[in-house]
């Protein structure tokens, strides 16, 4: 079925200090994944994403890591800043122009 | 337009009355999507559109909604005898075939009282 989240984790950070943001998915046959970013009042919004033939891309500020063994995506926010107080989600998809799966969400509060 | 555009922005209804929500995709973009989102929660998959292909209708909760996509283009997602239950963010997004990427609206809040 669909990942649909329910009570989001919340992940409290100090300003300044990194975040991991932990997403596991369930289909061993997705080749291409996706973290958005989503602030309150506003649609999700596009980070960075990955390709199933890496293991490791950076973007500015961000790094997405895969790690297809235990089908395990995460996101690095280096020296997190109060504009990244969002929630963030990861999302799978199978193949380009298939349809994307969302996970729940964690909602990254930064602390100043 | 630049975006993804989806009207009305809020929408508060009675319960029982039926309710169209709008999207405008990205010209271009051959893949439409719907998602539900309740307050605080994650994104719950409706529907899919890819060219001509038959819609992926798999996430529509109940027979009370339905979707359309008129000439590839604009999409109506319709909500008939609307329930409290409904009440959340109707988020569209669409993109274009050969990646993943989502390009999202702001979204339509529809509160059913």
């Amino acid at each position: 079925g669909e990942s649909v989240g329910l009570h989001l984790p919340t992940l409290s950070v100090q300003e300044g200090d990194n975040s991991i943001i932990n997403c596991a998915y369930s289909n061993s046959a997705s080749d291409y994944f996706i973290w958005y970013k989503q602030e309150s009042g506003k649609g999700p919004q596009f980070i960075i994403d990955i390709r199933s033939n890496m293991d490791k891309r950076q973007g500015q500020r961000v790094t997405v890591l895969l790690n297809k063994t235990v089908k395990h995506l995460s996101l690095q926010i280096a020296a997190t800043q109060p504009g990244d107080s969002a929630v963030y989600f990861c999302a799978e998809n199978k193949a380009a122009g298939n349809k994307l799966t969302f996970g729940g969400g964690t909602r990254v509060l930064v602390k100043p | 337009g630049a975006g993804v555009s989806q009207s009305p922005s809020n929408k508060v209804t009675e319960k029982g009355k039926d309710v169209e929500l709008r999207c405008d995709p990205i010209s271009g973009h051959t893949a439409l999507y719907w998602y539900r989102q309740s307050l605080g929660q994650g994104l719950e998959f409706l529907i899919y559109f890819q060219g001509n292909s038959a819609p992926d209708k798999s996430g529509l909760p109940s027979d009370r909604f339905s979707a359309e996509r008129t000439g590839g283009s604009v999409s109506t997602l319709t909500i008939q005898r609307t329930q409290q239950e409904d009440s959340a963010v109707y988020l569209c997004a669409s993109s274009t075939q050969n990646t993943g990427e989502l390009f999202f609206g702001e979204g339509s809040r529809l509160t059913v009282l």
